[in-house]
C-alpha cells in the first residue's frame, strides 16, 4: 500500500462547483502539505498543517480551503472552482522540519 | 525569499552521462534533495545530501554540492531510457517547514 493516498486520481468539474480532494497517509507523520503543480512552474505550496489543530496558508491559498480531520487525513477543497485551478495537485507528508517529504500520486483536476 | 533555479530541459543519448544543475538561495538549508517524477506519477525521492557534505554517490547517481556558490548537481552515469523523467531540486529552507522546489528539469534520453 502507498504511504500517501490521494483520491480521486482524476477529476473533471464545472466552473463554480465545489470539489474536495482527499489525502490520507500511513507514515504517522504530523506534517501534511498540499501542493499544486503547473507546467513550467514547479510545485507551489497551497496549505500546510503541522498537526490536527494547526493549519496554515501557503503561498497560493486564495480560492482553496483545507480540513485536517485526523493526523492521517488532510483534505483540500475548492469552494467555487475556476478554470485556472486546472492543475496537478499533490499531497505530501513529512516528519521533521524540512525533512524528506513523501508524496501521493497526485490528483489531476480539470475545471471546464 | 527562498528560490531554487534549474534549467527546464536536458537531452542526452542513451549510455551518456547526464548532469542536471540547480542553484538555490537559502544558505541555511540543512538538506538538499533530488526528486524524480515519471509521467503520470508522483514525486519520488531519488537522493539527498546533507549541507555539510560535498559529494554523495549512490550507484549511478552522484550529487555534488558547492555550498559557497549554492550550486547542486545530479550526475546520472550510463543514462538509460528509463531515466527519462522530470527531476526536481529541492531545499529544506522553507520558512513554513516545507521544501522549496525548483521548476523541474525534463530529461529526455534518446536511443
Amino acid at each position: 500500500d502507498a504511504d500517501v493516498t490521494q483520491t480521486p486520481r482524476n477529476r473533471i468539474t464545472k466552473t463554480g462547483k465545489r470539489i474536495m480532494l482527499e489525502c490520507s497517509q500511513t507514515k504517522g507523520h504530523d506534517r501534511m502539505y498540499w501542493y499544486r503543480q503547473d507546467p513550467g512552474l514547479g510545485l507551489r505550496l497551497i496549505y500546510y498543517s503541522f498537526d490536527v489543530k494547526d493549519i496554515n496558508k501557503g503561498e497560493i491559498s486564495d480560492g482553496y480551503s483545507v480540513s485536517r480531520q485526523a493526523q492521517a487525513k488532510f483534505s483540500l477543497s475548492l469552494e467555487s472552482a475556476i478554470p485556472n485551478q486546472t492543475a496537478l495537485y499533490f499531497c505530501a507528508t513529512s516528519d521533521l522540519w524540512g525533512s524528506e517529504a513523501f508524496f501521493g500520486q497526485g490528483t489531476r483536476l480539470t475545471v471546464v | 525569499g527562498e528560490d531554487v533555479e534549474q534549467s527546464l530541459f536536458l537531452s542526452v543519448r542513451e549510455g551518456d552521462s547526464s548532469v542536471i544543475n540547480c542553484t538555490y538561495t537559502d544558505s541555511s538549508s540543512t538538506y538538499l534533495y533530488w526528486y524524480k517524477q515519471e509521467p503520470g506519477a508522483g514525486l519520488q525521492l531519488l537522493t539527498y545530501i546533507f549541507s555539510n557534505m560535498d559529494m554523495k554517490q549512490d550507484q549511478r547517481l552522484t550529487v555534488l554540492l558547492n555550498k559557497k556558490d549554492k550550486h547542486l548537481s545530479l550526475r546520472i552515469a550510463d543514462t538509460q531510457t528509463g531515466d527519462s523523467a522530470i527531476y526536481f531540486c529541492a531545499e529544506s529552507g522553507g520558512s513554513q517547514g516545507n521544501l522549496i522546489f525548483g521548476k523541474g528539469t525534463k530529461l529526455s534520453v534518446k536511443p
